[in-house]
């Protein structure tokens, strides 16, 4: 595709169910990220994937959140038991991988995720 | 405190307004500097890049880093109501290593008004 596409664009759950968050990398990608926003705050880093590298989880909050990247291409956020803090914009951003600080990210336009 | 600082506005100017915004940091070895813009509803783009202390021109937008004071700015001559986003400041220390180690201000958000 053109962009990094995410999908659902929105979410609302119950408090205590499990969602789903899927995210399609621009093809040839090798690195793909996924950040959380919260109102008010900045974007912060949950997971990163490069190639078939063992994935950077440093960001995870807790246990309830998970990810994997298939192929190494489509990646799916898994979060567990959901609590109202969970709340806010998920973002998913892909690289071609090759390093270096002004290695463009690419953000696609995140998931809304709401939970009552 | 937070590594990094940013005025969450709202910020609102007139069409043809110079808007000025801003971030401080703590962390001197932060070395690299970004602004993304984020339209609503939208994922962040990058808007600008830079390294050393001084200006750093891109047609209407200006990026300004002062190391001493650890101080950045992203100036908009002229703006235009299609300017209207939010705005975020980015940084890291790290020049070989991934955007995994960029850190974010939270965003200003500006509003042009025709």
């Amino acid at each position: 595709g053109a962009g990094v596409s995410q999908s659902p664009s929105n979410k609302v759950t119950e408090k205590g169910k499990d969602v789903e968050l899927r995210c399609d990398p621009i093809s040839g990608h090798t690195a793909l990220y996924w950040y959380r926003q919260s109102l008010g705050q900045g974007l912060e880093f949950l997971i990163y994937f490069q190639g078939n590298s063992a994935p950077d989880k440093s960001g995870l909050p807790s246990d309830r959140f998970s990810a994997e990247r298939t192929g190494g291409s489509v990646s799916t956020l898994t979060i567990q038991r959901t609590q109202q803090e969970d709340s806010a914009v998920y973002l998913c951003a892909s690289s071609t991988g090759q390093g270096g600080t002004n290695e463009k990210l690419f953000f696609g336009s995140g998931t809304q995720l709401s939970v009552l | 405190q937070k590594e990094v600082e940013q005025d969450p506005g709202p910020l609102s100017v007139p069409e043809g307004a110079i808007v000025s915004l801003n971030c401080t940091y703590s962390n001197s070895a932060f070395q690299y500097f970004m602004w993304y813009r984020q339209y609503s509803r939208k994922g962040p783009e990058l808007l600008m890049y830079t390294y050393s202390s001084g200006n750093k021109e891109d047609g209407r937008f200006t990026a300004q880093v002062d190391k001493s004071s650890k101080y950045i700015s992203l100036f908009i001559r002229d703006s235009q109501p299609s300017d209207s986003a939010t705005y975020l400041c980015a940084m890291t220390s790290i020049s070989s290593g991934s955007a995994r180690q960029l850190t974010f201000g939270s965003g200003t958000q500006l509003t042009v008004l025709p």
